[in-house]
C-alpha cells in the first residue's frame, strides 16, 4: 500500500528539548512538505523540498530544521528556539511541484505537546 | 497580502444539502483545492478547480468563479460521516498552497 507515514502520532517533550518528527513516503513523489496546524488557523508551511538534498523555507521556518537525504524521507526537527511548538504537525508529498494540478497528499500527523 | 475566507462553522441536517463558500485574494492563481479533514486526522483531497464552472464528483460538487475570486463546495444527501472540517486552498503564482482556516460542518440527525 502506497502512502505517507508519520510517527509517532502523539509526542510529549519537555521545554528546551529538541525533537525530531519523522515522515516517510513510498509514493515516489518528488516534493515533500511540512505544515503546522493550530486551532482556528489555516495550515502554515514550515519547509518544503522539491528534490533530494534541497529544501526551502516556508512562511514559519524559524525554530525548525529539516533534511532531505533520501527521496522517501523528510524529517523535521523542532528546536528549543521555537517559541510555541505545541501544535499538530502534518507532512505532505506531491508528484509534480510547479504545476497547477499538483495535489498534495497528507500523512496522519503528529500532535506535539511541549510541557 | 494573501487571504482565504471561509465561514468558521456551519450546521446542517442529515439528508439535506449544504454549500460551503470560499473567497480568496491571492498573488496569482493556479487552481483551487478542497480537502476534508476529520478531527485529529489528515486532510484528504476532495476536488480541484482551475477553470470556471462546476465539477461534480458523486455527492460532492465544487464551483469556481475566477473573476469573483469565489468557490463553493456543495454536499448533497448529507450523511453523519460528512461531519468534518472542509479546507479551501489556492495555489498562487509561485505554486504554493495558501490555506483557509477551514469550515467545521456539523451534521444533525
Amino acid at each position: 500500500d502506497g502512502g505517507i507515514t508519520q510517527s509517532p502520532k502523539y509526542l510529549f517533550r519537555k521545554e528546551g528539548q529538541n525533537v525530531t518528527l519523522s515522515c516517510e513516503q513510498n509514493l515516489n513523489h518528488d516534493a515533500m512538505y511540512w505544515y503546522r496546524q493550530d486551532p482556528g488557523q489555516g495550515l502554515r508551511l514550515i519547509y518544503y523540498s522539491q528534490i533530494v538534498n534541497d529544501f526551502q523555507k516556508g512562511d514559519i521556518a524559524e525554530g525548525y530544521s529539516v533534511s532531505r537525504e533520501k527521496k522517501e524521507s523528510f524529517p523535521l526537527t523542532v528546536t528549543s528556539a521555537q517559541k510555541n511548538p505545541t501544535a499538530f504537525y502534518l507532512c505532505a508529498s506531491s508528484m509534480a511541484p510547479g504545476q497547477g494540478t499538483d495535489t498534495q497528499y497528507f500523512g496522519p500527523g503528529t500532535r506535539l505537546t511541549v510541557l | 497580502g494573501q487571504n482565504i475566507d471561509q465561514p468558521t462553522e456551519m450546521t446542517a441536517t442529515e439528508g439535506a444539502i449544504v454549500q460551503i463558500n470560499c473567497t480568496y485574494q491571492t498573488s496569482g492563481f493556479n487552481g483551487l483545492f478542497w480537502y476534508q479533514q476529520h478531527a485529529g486526522e489528515a486532510p484528504t483531497f476532495l476536488s480541484y478547480n482551475v477553470l470556471d464552472g462546476l465539477e461534480e464528483k458523486g455527492r460532492f460538487s465544487s464551483f469556481l468563479s475566477r473573476s469573483k475570486g469565489y468557490s463553493y463546495l456543495l454536499l448533497k444527501e448529507l450523511q453523519m460521516k460528512d461531519s468534518a472540517s472542509y479546507l479551501c486552498a489556492v495555489m498562487d503564482s509561485n505554486y504554493q498552497l495558501i490555506w483557509g482556516a477551514g469550515t467545521k460542518l456539523i451534521i444533525k440527525p
